[in-house]
């Protein structure tokens, strides 16, 4: 069965510098949700879109943005990155608002 | 959603069973018991959810007490490959959209 695709994979970048993660949720999924996993810590919401409408939003950083394009995958927009920003980064989704979210491999993020 | 505990760490022997408690004493009635896997830094897996009565998939079983203030997760055979991370969630989908990931189990599956 399909499942969550994340791009890219493995990204590095310097202090200051923007990234900008994708996700392509499973087919039919019209929700998607992002988490950040720090080292040794346990993934923490971002925020949540469903039907290209910001839905939920937890400690995500003023310099992060998202959204959620019309064929519903989504993209987090992460400027001045900081040394701490680097974790990895989980997309999930879901069949409507509020189902059972179905996670993607992630985005190892690393900022030098 | 409600706050759950879960045992810090537990062994199991492989092909045994495994049983993991979780506590959810908060609980509301219209959230459901979640359990999710994470197996060293890949995404967390969905493994089964249930409101009140027990569930079974073809990964695990999930027993839900009566008052609904505690479950524990099944895992039949336990293979080598089922040591990960194990995640018991309360969710209802409703007002709050975010799973509210604790500190889980950490299950070690011993040959």
């Amino acid at each position: 069965a399909a499942g969550v695709i994340q791009s890219p994979r493995h990204l590095i970048k310097e202090k200051r510098e923007t990234a900008t993660l994708k996700c392509y949720p499973i087919p039919r999924h019209d929700t998607v949700y992002w988490y950040q996993q720090g080292p040794g810590q346990d993934p923490q919401f971002l925020i949540s879109f469903y039907e290209k409408m910001q839905s939920d939003k937890g400690s995500i950083p003023d310099r992060f943005s998202a959204q959620q394009f019309s064929d519903y995958h989504s993209e987090l927009n992460m400027s001045s990155l900081e040394l701490g920003d680097s974790a990895l980064y989980f997309c999930a989704s879901s069949l409507g608002f509020g189902e059972t979210q179905y996670f993607g491999p992630g985005t190892r993020l690393l900022v030098l | 959603d409600a706050k759950t505990t879960q045992p810090t760490s537990m062994d199991c022997a492989e092909g045994r069973a495994a049983n993991l408690p979780c506590n959810h004493s908060t609980i509301s009635g219209n959230e459901y018991v979640y359990w999710y896997r994470q197996i060293h830094s890949q995404g967390p897996q969905y493994i089964i959810h249930g409101l009140k009565n027990n569930e079974t998939n073809e990964m695990a079983s999930l027993i839900i007490t009566e008052d609904r203030k505690s479950s524990t997760l099944i895992l039949p055979h336990a293979t080598l490959r089922d040591t990960a991370v194990y995640y018991c969630l309360s969710y209802s989908g409703a007002g709050s959209y975010q799973l509210t990931f604790g500190k889980g189990t950490k299950l070690s599956v011993i040959p």
